[in-house]
């Protein structure tokens, strides 16, 4: 069965500087991968997702991600957070034998400080 | 815009009752889910629909029962058997052709005291 471990509950971030958010997969199948934002009290809004070809994917609001295939990874960056960052992300993948059933990680809740 | 619309955002019920959350998309979707999220425990699948008039059973649908009558239109009804109903429901839609990213509503937030 696939699943997806994001290692970080909780981080904290200056405003202003970078930030890398981990996220992990298993199962063996091709991964399709997601990340998603969610505010407090909203639905998920899509940020980026791989399906193939270039490995280093680019998403809205700055965010961009790598799929790395011998990691079984597929981080999540930013170079320079702004406050409106402040949300939890999750990181979510389905195989492609899996129709369209998506797995989502436990998420990582992003606190930004002035 | 086209989007998808769950109601209320917050809804209060006491145990044992039966409750029913919306949800209506516009999008022309033909996949509908619905997610449960918890507190550190990301969204886990109840249900969802590929197609009117048919639906599956997802990682936890104990307690939960749905119907898909219409294309725009995948309700959720939280029965007195689900050992914990109060969370917050997703609902969320995709085009339901291959791998597709899912469009999410706001949410609803229950809380069953």
């Amino acid at each position: 069965a696939q699943s997806v471990t994001q290692p970080d509950i909780h981080i904290t971030v200056s405003e202003g500087a970078s930030l890398e958010l981990r996220c992990n997969y298993s199962y063996g199948a091709t991964p399709y991968l997601f990340w998603y934002v969610q505010s407090p009290g909203q639905g998920l809004q899509l940020l980026l997702k791989y399906f193939s070809g270039d490995t280093l994917v680019q998403g809205i609001k700055g965010f961009e991600a790598e799929f790395k295939r011998s990691q079984s990874s597929f981080n999540l960056r930013k170079p320079s957070v702004h406050w409106s960052d402040a949300a939890e992300y999750f990181c979510a993948v389905v195989s492609n034998n899996a129709g369209n059933m998506l797995t989502f990680g436990g998420g990582t809740r992003l606190m930004v400080k002035p | 815009d086209g989007g998808i619309t769950q109601s209320p955002k917050y809804l209060f019920r006491k145990e044992g009752q039966n409750v029913t959350l919306s949800c209506e998309q516009n999008l022309n979707h033909d996949a509908m889910y619905w997610y449960r999220q918890d507190p550190g425990q990301g969204l886990r699948l109840i249900y969802y629909s590929q197609i009117v008039n048919d639906f599956q059973k997802g990682d936890i649908a104990e307690g939960y029962s749905v119907s898909r009558e219409k294309k725009e239109s995948f309700p959720l009804t939280v029965t007195s058997a689900q050992k914990n109903p109060t969370a917050f429901y997703l609902c969320a839609s995709s085009t339901g052709t291959g791998v597709s990213p899912l469009h999410f509503g706001n949410g609803t937030r229950l809380t069953v005291t």
